[in-house]
C-alpha cells in the first residue's frame, strides 16, 4: 500500500532561520498537495504540484516536486513565528483513486 | 469562497450514545466529501469517502455500521458515531472536494466519557 513519510517529524528553529520538510512516497504520484495546520486548527490548503520537477513559490515558501514524482519538499526562508504549525503533504497515487496524508512535520519557531 | 463548516465544534457524550456530526459546504456544491479522524500530534487518517446520492466508501479497518455516513445533498454530509465508546474520542474533520482541492471544515472534537 501507499506509504507517505515526511521528515523531519519535528523541527525547532530560531526565528529568521530557514526550514525544509521533505515528503517521500513509495510509489509514483499523480500530484501532491501541501497543507498547513495550526495548533488546534484544521488543515489549510497551500498548493498543488502536478508536473515532474515543478517548482512553485508563495512569498517565503518554495515548493518542489521531484523529477520522478515520488517526493516533494517545502522550504521556508527566514521563518517567522506565524509559520508555526504542522505541515502535511497529501498525495494522490497514479491511479488517482486514493488520497493519503503524510505523517506531517511540526515546526516550532523560537522568537 | 470554498468555506466548509462543521457542527458541532465539540461534543461530550456518555458511552453507548450516538453522536451526529454535520459537514456543510457553504458556498459551493460538493459531490464528494471526506471524513478524517486525527489523534493528538498525529496525521489525518481517512475514514471514508462520502458520495452524494450513493453509499460511502470506507477505508480498510473502519466499521461502516459504527460510523454511519449520509450524503443527503450536494452541500451536506453527516457522520454518526453509533454506540460511542471512550476509544472513539478524537478530532473528526471533514473536507469537501472542489476541483482538485479539498477544503477542510474546522473539525469536531468528540469526547466520550
Amino acid at each position: 500500500g501507499q506509504q507517505v513519510m515526511q521528515i523531519p517529524q519535528y523541527q525547532h528553529v530560531q526565528e529568521g532561520e530557514d526550514f525544509t520538510t521533505y515528503c517521500n512516497s513509495s510509489t509514483t504520484l499523480s500530484n501532491i498537495q501541501w497543507y498547513k495546520q495550526r495548533p488546534g486548527g484544521h488543515p489549510v490548503f497551500l498548493i498543488q504540484l502536478v508536473k515532474s520537477g515543478e517548482v512553485k513559490k508563495q512569498k517565503r515558501l518554495t515548493f518542489q516536486f521531484g523529477e520522478a514524482k515520488k517526493n516533494s519538499s517545502l522550504h521556508i526562508t527566514a521563518t517567522q513565528t506565524t509559520d508555526v504549525g504542522t505541515y502535511f503533504c497529501a498525495v494522490t497515487d497514479k491511479t488517482g483513486n486514493q488520497f493519503y496524508f503524510g505523517t506531517g512535520t511540526s515546526l516550532t519557531v523560537i522568537p | 469562497g470554498a468555506v466548509v463548516s462543521q457542527h458541532p465544534s465539540w461534543v461530550i457524550c456518555k458511552s453507548g450514545t450516538s453522536v451526529k456530526i454535520e459537514c456543510r459546504s457553504l458556498d459551493f456544491q460538493a459531490t464528494t466529501m471526506f471524513w478524517y479522524r486525527q489523534f493528538p500530534k498525529q496525521s489525518l487518517m481517512l475514514m471514508a469517502t462520502s458520495n452524494e446520492g450513493s453509499k460511502a466508501t470506507y477505508e480498510q479497518g473502519v466499521e461502516k455500521d459504527k460510523f454511519l455516513i449520509n450524503h443527503a445533498s450536494l452541500t451536506l454530509s453527516t457522520l454518526t458515531v453509533t454506540s460511542a465508546h471512550p476509544e472513539d474520542s478524537s478530532f473528526y474533520i471533514c473536507s469537501a472536494e472542489r476541483g482538485d482541492t479539498q477544503y477542510f471544515g474546522p473539525g469536531t472534537r468528540l469526547t466520550v466519557l
